[in-house]
């Protein structure tokens, strides 16, 4: 049972455009949700995250928003840069304060690719 | 700040045999996490300390494998016997706070 999904395996865009890419969960105890990126031959890095309280949460270039509603997250990335080029995997989370919590949940990762 | 450290970077071992994973977490992090990608798809969770007690182990496949933490510091993650399907990348994570763990850069593990 996939409770985060990344539908879009990968993702092309040309540099200095925005990239989006999206991520559903199935499970409403989810409340705080992360992205991290990820290159070859190294771990995942944590890029961003929000919690269930709010709808947007900025960082520079990237802007995590959280449509609860609709299960549904995205990242942009504006500009994007040949460096962003990476597998992103969005994550959740739930149950602050209770054994779960810290347990992160992942989707099965987007391919982003940034053409010069 | 050293980041976390994983030993070995790839193992290749035949079906039977046993395999031990290293992880040294960020010093000063008292969560810890194992967590496993199997053939390019999503990244599993496996277990999770906090400081040397087994907080959660509720993605721990089965009894072939044992992970412990000793003092809080280290952690291992024993593989006996090994098992085909065992073969992906294991990532190790550590945090202060639950949410934002940082990685380790993961063991490649190949059974045959």
């Amino acid at each position: 049972d996939q409770q985060v999904k990344q539908n879009s395996p990968s993702l092309s865009v040309q540099e200095g455009r925005i990239s989006i890419l999206n991520c559903d969960y199935t499970n409403s105890m989810f409340d705080y949700f992360l992205w991290y990126k990820k290159y070859p031959a190294e771990g995942p890095t944590f890029l961003i995250s929000i919690s269930s309280i709010k709808d947007k949460n900025e960082d520079g270039r990237f802007t995590v928003f959280l449509n609860k509603s609709a299960k549904h997250l995205s990242l942009h990335i504006v500009p994007s840069q040949p460096g962003d080029s990476a597998v992103y995997f969005c994550a959740a989370t739930y149950g602050a304060g209770g054994t779960s919590y810290g347990k992160l949940t992942f989707g099965q990762g987007t391919i982003l690719t940034v053409h010069p | 700040e050293a980041g976390v450290t994983q030993f070995p970077s790839h193992s290749v071992i035949e079906k039977g045999q046993t395999v031990t994973l290293r992880c040294d977490p960020i010093s000063g992090h008292d969560n810890l996490y194992w967590y496993r990608r199997v053939m390019g798809k999503e990244i599993k969770f496996l277990l999770h300390f906090v400081k040397e007690s087994k907080q959660d182990e509720s993605g721990m496949p089965n009894n072939r494998f044992l992970a412990e933490r000793t003092g809080g510091t280290y952690s291992t993650l024993k593989v006996q016997p090994a098992e085909l399907e065992d073969s992906g990348v294991y990532f190790c994570a550590s945090s202060r706070q639950r949410y934002e763990q940082y990685f380790g850069p993961g063991t490649r593990l190949t059974v045959t």
